[in-house]
């Protein structure tokens, strides 16, 4: 079956500019997850929707930054007035329901600001 | 609270040697533990975990781990090294009391296998 999609796959915006970057979940996904990778880092949590459900916004780093999942299937993450530090790669996950632990990624979005 | 450390940030090995990538996590409760690759330009893929029971466990590719509670380690080997092994490699950590078990990801291993 398909697995974790994410568009676009490249963005360049210039400073000041908003974004929008979209994860399709596997279908039937409960749980969905954002992360942000830094060049040479690990991932670093984000936000964490349990199905339309935002129940954790603790790792998004500024009120630029916002999270949606209306219908709890497709997400979208959005940044307001992007900033350089922003520049990263930003993953998408998901997983089956609440109890299980393997979480699957999806190729992320890399995000380059000028 | 968690935390993953991994020693080394890259890895050379010729190719037929023994990959050997450590990790050691640090968490007050009984951790869940796993291992992911990364190729360029690409997103994680699941080598292997470790969630309750066996404590040696075994991944993808051949690749296998050996959760060490005294250690706080959870090092990942693969007998032999071969070309397409070169990628990054991510430990990560979650936990049963964070209800939404988001991983916690160290810094990542660079693997170069030479020929």
């Amino acid at each position: 079956g398909a697995g974790v999609s994410q568009s676009p796959r490249y963005k360049v915006a210039k400073r000041g500019q908003d974004v929008a970057l979209r994860c399709d979940p596997i279908s039937g996904h409960v749980s969905l997850f954002w992360y942000q990778q830094a060049l040479g880092q690990g991932p670093e949590f984000l936000t964490y929707f349990q199905n339309e459900a935002q129940l954790d916004k603790s790792g998004l780093p500024s009120d630029r930054f916002f999270a949606e999942r209306p219908e709890g299937s497709v997400s979208t993450l959005k940044i307001q007035r992007t900033q350089q530090e922003d520049s990263a790669v930003y993953l998408c996950a998901s997983r089956f329901n609440r109890q299980g632990h393997e979480q699957y990624f999806g190729p992320g979005t890399r995000l380059t600001v000028t | 609270a968690q935390s993953v450390t991994q020693l080394g940030s890259h890895v050379s090995v010729s190719e037929g040697a023994l990959v050997l990538l450590r990790c050691n996590y640090s968490s007050s409760v009984p951790p869940y533990l796993f291992w992911y690759v990364q190729y360029p330009n690409q997103g994680l893929q699941l080598l292997l975990k470790y969630t309750t029971g066996a404590t040696l466990v075994k991944g993808i590719n051949g690749f296998e781990a050996e959760f060490k509670k005294s250690e706080t380690s959870f090092h990942l080997t693969k007998p032999s090294a071969h070309m397409s092994d070169a990628a990054e490699y991510f430990c990560a950590v979650t936990t049963m009391d964070t209800g939404r078990r988001a991983l916690t990801f160290g810094s990542g291993t660079r693997l170069q296998v030479q020929p």
